[in-house]
């Protein structure tokens, strides 16, 4: 698996944007990007994942840079309950493994 | 959709003595189930990845005997922690890979407590 780099906490304001950088500068051209996020005492939720191109769902967008060495993790109205540890992960999409690295954790403030 | 459920969601036991975790897979068919460990400010570590009607493989360093793990149908694997120690307090997280799409679903997670 490509190894990402995350930065290992970061603050946001309540109802601003978040934007989550993500590295996977040796990413390889059959492996996706995909974010989790886990709440404290929870197990992980699935955020959002893509190929090549930016994906937007109900909970984020994710922009891709076109070489694919880097991604960003957007939440457009963060809110307290987004407080959480954000992984970003890179892996082939038939490959059943998630390595987890340590995250990001986001802080949301009133 | 796309739930899994841990049960229980806490359990303290006494040194010595085995505690069983189940992982359901609420309205899909796991073919695959995970099985992770989670120690206070760390992240998640895989311990072993159970398919439906085969044994468990085990990660690098994760005791087998210690730790069995049984996947008899597709909406169900169960953790047995066998004489548990101190030691092994953490958070065990169960996940389970639908066929279509393959999604990793995660459980909520099983607070283990060894006194």
């Amino acid at each position: 698996d490509a190894k990402t780099t995350q930065p290992p906490s970061m603050d946001c304001a309540e109802g601003r944007a978040a934007n989550l950088p993500c590295n996977h500068s040796t990413i390889s051209g059959n492996e996706y990007v995909y974010w989790y996020r886990q709440i404290h005492s929870q197990g992980p939720q699935y955020i959002i994942h893509g190929l090549k191109n930016n994906e937007t769902n109900e909970m984020a967008s994710l922009i891709i840079t076109e070489d694919r060495k880097s991604s960003t993790l957007i939440l457009p109205h963060a809110t307290l309950r987004d407080t959480a540890v954000y992984y970003c992960i890179v892996r082939v999409m038939y490959d059943y493994k998630l390595s987890f690295g340590a995250g990001t954790t986001v802080t949301v403030r009133a | 959709g796309a739930v899994v459920s841990q049960h229980p969601s806490r359990v303290i036991c006494k040194s010595g003595t085995s505690v069983k975790i189940e992982c359901r897979s609420l309205d899909f068919q796991a073919t695959t189930m995970f099985w992770y460990r989670q120690f206070p400010k760390q992240s998640l570590m895989l311990m072993a990845t159970s398919n439906e009607g085969s044994k468990a493989t085990y990660e690098q360093g994760v005791e087998k005997d210690k730790f069995l793990i049984n996947h008899a149908s597709l909406t169900l694997s169960t953790l047995t922690v066998t004489s548990a120690h101190p030691e092994d307090s953490s958070f065990y997280i169960c996940s389970a890979r639908s066929a279509s799409p393959y999604e990793q679903y995660f459980g909520p997670g099983t607070r283990l407590t060894v006194t």
